[in-house]
């Protein structure tokens, strides 16, 4: 499969854990993005590298989440002291230079 | 700031008879509107886009038009089929191509 990646699928944590998810953009893609998308509503842009570099983080994110592209290719969001607003949908998508934007199957967390 | 609404939020449609969805976005300097079709618990599916350098695009039963003097665009499907029930997305470009997206519209093909 040749598409965007993102592991696990589902997550449950107890409030107050941390968690960490792993998105693999599609393998020629300079351009990754976070969004996170909850019941009833449209994705929300959390964050955005390009290559390496993170250029642009939402004020949707707080200090607990952090996300990282140590080498340009997969991607890891990872949100400490998890609290029970945060279970939600979260999306990964990948572009190159171009607009059009794929996105993975997402990694769905639920928060006890 | 990045406003992008979509309505109606749900659109009933009989099968073979066409559906159209409208949204509107703020920022004059948004430049791309893709829309995207997502099945219950799927991914969001590139459907089909458009750039603000264009008024109309078509793709076999779908096509988008764009009014960006009066900031709105909308994707019409012909011939509509069961398997276009769906919630589909609009959305617009911010910024470095972040995307702000509608809050969808459940559209539902009766057969």
């Amino acid at each position: 499969d040749t598409g965007v990646s993102q592991d696990p699928r589902h997550k449950i944590t107890k409030r107050g854990q941390n968690v960490t998810f792993r998105c693999d953009p599609i393998s020629e893609h300079n351009r990754l993005y976070w969004y996170r998308q909850t019941l009833g509503q449209g994705p929300e842009f959390l964050t955005y590298f390009q290559n390496e570099a993170q250029l642009e983080k939402s004020r949707l994110l707080s200090d607990r989440f952090s996300a990282e592209r140590p080498k340009g290719s997969f991607s890891t969001l990872e949100i400490q002291r998890t609290e029970q607003g945060d279970s939600a949908m979260y999306l990964c998508a990948s572009s190159s230079d171009g607009n059009e934007q794929f996105f993975g199957p997402g990694t769905r967390l639920t928060v006890l | 700031g990045e406003n992008v609404e979509q309505h109606p939020s749900t659109l009933s449609v009989q099968e073979g008879d066409s559906a159209v969805i409208k949204c509107t976005y703020s920022d004059s300097a948004s430049n791309y509107f893709p829309w995207y079709k997502q099945e219950l618990g799927k991914r969001p599916q590139l459907i089909i886009d458009i750039r603000s350098n264009v008024g109309e695009k078509k793709d076999q039963r779908i096509a988008v038009t764009l009014n960006k003097t009066a900031k709105h665009f909308s994707l019409h499907i012909t011939e509509t089929q069961p398997e276009d029930s769906a919630v589909y997305f609009c959305a617009a470009s911010y910024g470095n191509n972040r995307l702000a997206f509608g809050k969808g519209n459940q559209v539902v093909v009766i057969p």
